[in-house]
């Protein structure tokens, strides 16, 4: 299996442009995560589906952030406009089902830096 | 809320050192989970534990879920250069996972 699959590996934008994160998850896989990973704040869960459905977004940021996930191999990450302190790495990670018993595959990451 | 924290955040040993890192829960965790992140890379699923008590073994690595199912901690005996990372343990509560801050691990040759 090919594993969790991000794109880009890494983004330089400026201020007030618009990001867009893409992810493919493990085949078969019907839970799908997004983190966010820096220095001050650790791992943040922002947002995650299920079945290619949003069931809890509370840690999207702010309305600048919005996630889709179209169809069961694909899901993307927006943010516009950006802003410096949106600099991160930001992992995908997948899941088989949600039951007491179940790891999180995560993608290599996109390292976004807004300047 | 829910807050999973981890201790210490960073441990520098002597190779051949023995190293433990804590994770303690707010509230009573249906599993816990470890993960490691070697430097420049991404979080590696290490192992699950999910009863009270439980103590796993991998190698070097031992791994101990709390009788409250409200901590854990992950010891690594005579630690390896190779051993060099983030271990991250990540607390499932509700369907959540929520993951503690980490602790870097540096191994001194």
């Amino acid at each position: 299996d090919a594993g969790v699959i991000q794109s880009p590996r890494h983004e330089v934008t400026e201020m007030g442009q618009e990001v867009t994160l893409r992810c493919k998850p493990i085949s078969g896989h019907d839970y799908l995560f997004w983190y966010r990973q820096t220095m001050m704040r650790g791992l943040e869960l922002l947002i995650y589906f299920n079945n290619n459905v949003p069931i809890d977004d509370s840690g999207m940021p702010e309305d600048r952030f919005s996630a889709k996930m179209p169809n069961a191999s694909f899901s993307t990450l927006k943010i516009q406009p950006s802003e410096p302190r949106d600099s991160a790495v930001y992992f995908c990670a997948s899941q088989r089902g949600l039951r007491a018993v179940g790891e999180l595959f995560f993608g290599e990451g996109s390292r976004l830096t807004v300047l | 809320g829910q807050q999973v924290m981890q201790i210490p955040q960073y441990q520098h040993v002597q190779e051949g050192e023995d190293f433990t890192t804590y994770c303690n829960s707010s509230t009573t965790l249906s599993n816990i989970q470890w993960y490691k992140q070697r430097p420049g890379g991404h979080p590696v699923f290490l192992i699950q534990l999910v009863k009270s008590g439980e103590v796993k073994k991998q190698k070097r690595l031992t791994f101990q879920f709390g009788e409250a199912k409200k901590n854990s901690s992950l010891h690594i005996t005579a630690t390896q250069t190779t051993d060099v990372g983030t271990y991250f343990c990540a607390g499932r509560d509700l369907g959540r996972l929520y993951f503690g801050r980490g602790t870097q691990l540096t191994v001194w040759p």
